[in-house]
């Protein structure tokens, strides 16, 4: 069936250093891809998304391309800040029953240290 | 402000309880969504309602009770939970077909179960 796969958290970086979070994916077609965040006791927000292959997503500083050879949706910020601390959640979209439904990675936490 | 809110925030509730959750969204959306978001597992799609009608049930407990009494509204009925049912619930929305299926979240409702 559709899954995403993330990798394992926790990620404890510092100011301005680089940031990747793998993502990839299986899935029958060509779904839509996300990242959502969640900062701390808040619900999740949209961080970005590419809806086909080679399109790349960006908000915030933060950028995904969608790879549809390696099926993967990686996520990137050149220079984090402290404010990036939360749980990234990556998710394809699959339209089943005339509804959208996302299917979910696991999240990764990010802690960014001054 | 993002336009779902859920309530209440916060949840304790014994075994042998009946509370409910509510979820609001003044986002013109036609499908609302039920997640349950629990420690180091993946976000679990409880239920999907589509113009009222629900049209997924993803094999869930006969304890929760979902209703959508219109398209803004969503409910869920808890009665004799378990400890395992502690977790923050989320509810979703989205239009119901087209776009490309971008979820709006409310900040969730923390359930704790005695």
């Amino acid at each position: 069936g559709d899954s995403v796969t993330q990798m394992e958290g926790p990620v404890t970086l510092s100011e301005e250093a680089f940031l990747t979070i793998n993502c990839t994916y299986t899935a029958t077609g060509y779904p839509s891809l996300f990242w959502y965040v969640q900062y701390p006791g808040e619900g999740l927000q949209l961080l970005l998304k590419a809806t086909k292959a080679d399109d790349k997503g960006s908000n915030k500083g933060f950028e995904a391309t969608y790879r549809k050879e390696t099926t993967s949706f990686h996520l990137e910020k050149g220079s984090v800040q402290v404010s990036d601390s939360a749980v990234y959640f990556c998710a394809l979209r699959i339209t089943q029953g005339g509804s959208e439904k996302l299917v979910f990675g696991k999240g990764t936490k990010l802690t960014v240290n001054p | 402000e993002t336009g779902v809110t859920q309530t209440p925030r916060h949840l304790v509730m014994g075994m042998t309880n009946k509370k409910s959750l509510k979820c609001e969204q003044h986002l013109g959306h036609n499908a609302m969504y039920w997640y349950k978001q629990s420690a180091k597992k993946p976000l679990e799609l409880m239920f999907v309602y589509n113009f009222k009608e629900q049209t997924e049930n993803n094999s869930v407990p006969s304890r929760f009770s979902p209703e959508c009494p219109n398209s803004s509204h969503l409910f869920l009925h808890l009665h004799t939970l378990q400890p395992e049912d502690s977790a923050l619930y989320l509810c979703a929305s989205s239009r119901a077909s087209g776009g490309h299926g971008e979820l709006f979240f409310g900040e969730g409702s923390r359930l704790t179960v005695l």
